[in-house]
């Protein structure tokens, strides 16, 4: 089955850059979408589309997309940016094969 | 606000069954796809079942084919997921969120959940 795979946790200090990177065979043909999840509380999303930021989310997160690898990177992390990140994509143009990532532990030091 | 609200979620026996809800408030849930989706303790999430607007489209994932069943009523605003048969492996976090496509497939309002423990 398909798979997109994420590295278990990242740590940056306060005011350093994060990156964070999904990698998976289809990312060349279907976008990557990132999800936020603090503890408790329900995933948001933070970009769309590999790139695109959604109205409200700070201009510190930002995609990119290279081949099979997507990164979303955190410019002057805060402390209020610790918290899980997810990607996600279908495996195919249509919605019924969804896949997430395992998820990133972002520590601020 | 748009919101969604999940709810159902108890402690249950293995072999037991449970009918998890979700409410949608702050817009009408009619013209729009909707997921279940689950994280169990310390995992990641994991998409379980997908519905179109109308149901006449639902999808599964392989994990739970043949025991969960995805349903929707428009007029009450709501999503429904039946758990049958749990197994303990089954513990997690289920949220509904609501599915958008622009190009792909993506969810842009999610519930906060609603907890499912399977345990003897």
């Amino acid at each position: 089955s398909y798979e997109l795979t994420q590295p278990p946790s990242v740590s940056v200090s306060p005011g350093q850059t994060a990156r964070i990177t999904c990698s998976g065979l289809t990312l060349p043909k279907q976008y990557a979408y990132w999800y936020q999840q603090k503890p408790g509380q329900a995933p948001v999303l933070i970009i769309s589309k590999d790139t695109e930021r959604p109205s409200g989310i700070p201009e510190r997160f930002s995609g990119s997309s290279s081949g099979t690898t997507v990164t979303l990177t955190i410019s002057g992390v805060q402390a209020e940016d610790e918290a899980d990140y997810h990607c996600q994509s279908t495996d195919s143009s249509g919605p019924y094969s969804w896949v997430f990532g395992g998820g990133t532990k972002l520590t601020v030091l | 606000e748009v919101q969604l609200v999940e709810s159902g979620g108890d402690l249950v026996q293995p072999g037991g069954s449970l009918r998890l809800s979700c409410e949608a408030s702050g817009f009408t849930l009619s013209p729009y796809s909707m997921n279940w989706v689950r994280q169990a303790p310390g995992k990641g999430l994991e998409w379980l079942s997908y519905i179109g607007s109308s149901s006449s489209t639902m999808y599964y994932g392989d994990s739970v084919k043949g025991r969960f069943t995805i349903s929707r009523d428009n007029a009450k605003n709501s999503l429904y997921l039946q758990i049958n048969s749990l197994r303990a492996e089954d513990t997690a976090v289920y949220y509904c969120a609501r599915v958008r496509h622009l190009g792909s497939y993506y969810m842009d309002v999610w519930g906060k959940g609603t907890t499912v423990t399977v345990s003897s």
